[in-house]
């Protein structure tokens, strides 16, 4: 079973649609959870960070966390095409293998 | 503020040699992690250096090491290159709490083995 598990994609959205990227590990000790997003040849830069149970939201990004289910999932409203990427989950210091997002003018 | 720095960008090596990838910290973080990142795949955390001290380790064989210096600036060794190491290998600082903290990652070293 591998540690940080991501829906493998691709996704593809319309744009102004809401993009769901979901995860799930396997360390249920895990503290910190982040999602990180990469865009084609460049390195991975922070969209949001969660630690508590619940939603947390910043814009148009919302993360939720539930600990009991050992799931992590990132909403992005209202899509645009510039959101087209590839989203990585990260739990601690380990990352999943990343979900391909396109958003479709 | 001055972001997380690499060198080099790229570096072309043959099977068995030995290779040295550099990073700097951005200001202010005391913590530096390595990844090896293979194409369409996630990052793969290789380890994580603290105070000098390696301070977690992924699932790599002993011929990847690395060092932390006192200017938090690192270093990751490879011995006895293979093929497989053929990878981006991402450097990425963090400030030091309790549980992980969130990292900010230099452009990478784009390392090929032929």
């Amino acid at each position: 079973q591998k540690e940080v598990e991501q829906n493998s994609g691709p996704l593809s959205v319309p744009e102004g649609a809401i993009a769901s990227l979901n995860c799930t590990y396997s360390d249920r000790v895990s503290q910190s959870f982040f999602w990180y997003r990469q865009y084609s040849g460049k390195s991975p830069e922070l969209i949001m960070s969660i630690y508590s149970n619940g939603d947390k939201e910043d814009g148009r990004f919302t993360a939720q966390l539930n600990k009991a289910s050992q799931y992590v999932s990132l909403l992005i409203r209202d899509s645009q095409p510039s959101d087209s990427a590839t989203y990585l989950c990260a739990v601690e210091v380990r990352f999943g293998a990343g979900t391909r997002l396109t958003v479709k003018p | 503020e001055t972001g997380v720095t690499q060198s080099p960008t790229h570096l072309i090596k043959t099977r068995g040699q030995q290779v040295t990838l550099r990073c700097s910290s951005q200001s202010g973080h005391n913590t530096v992690s390595w990844y090896q990142q293979a194409l369409g795949q996630g990052p793969q955390f290789i380890f994580q250096y603290y105070r000098e001290e390696e301070n977690g380790r992924g699932n790599f064989p002993p011929r990847f090491s690395g060092l932390q210096f006192p200017n938090y600036s690192s270093e990751l060794n490879v011995n006895a290159l293979e093929l497989d190491d053929s990878a981006l290998y991402l450097c990425a600082s963090s400030s030091w709490g309790q549980g992980s903290q969130p990292q900010h990652f230099g452009d990478g070293t784009r390392l090929s083995i032929l």
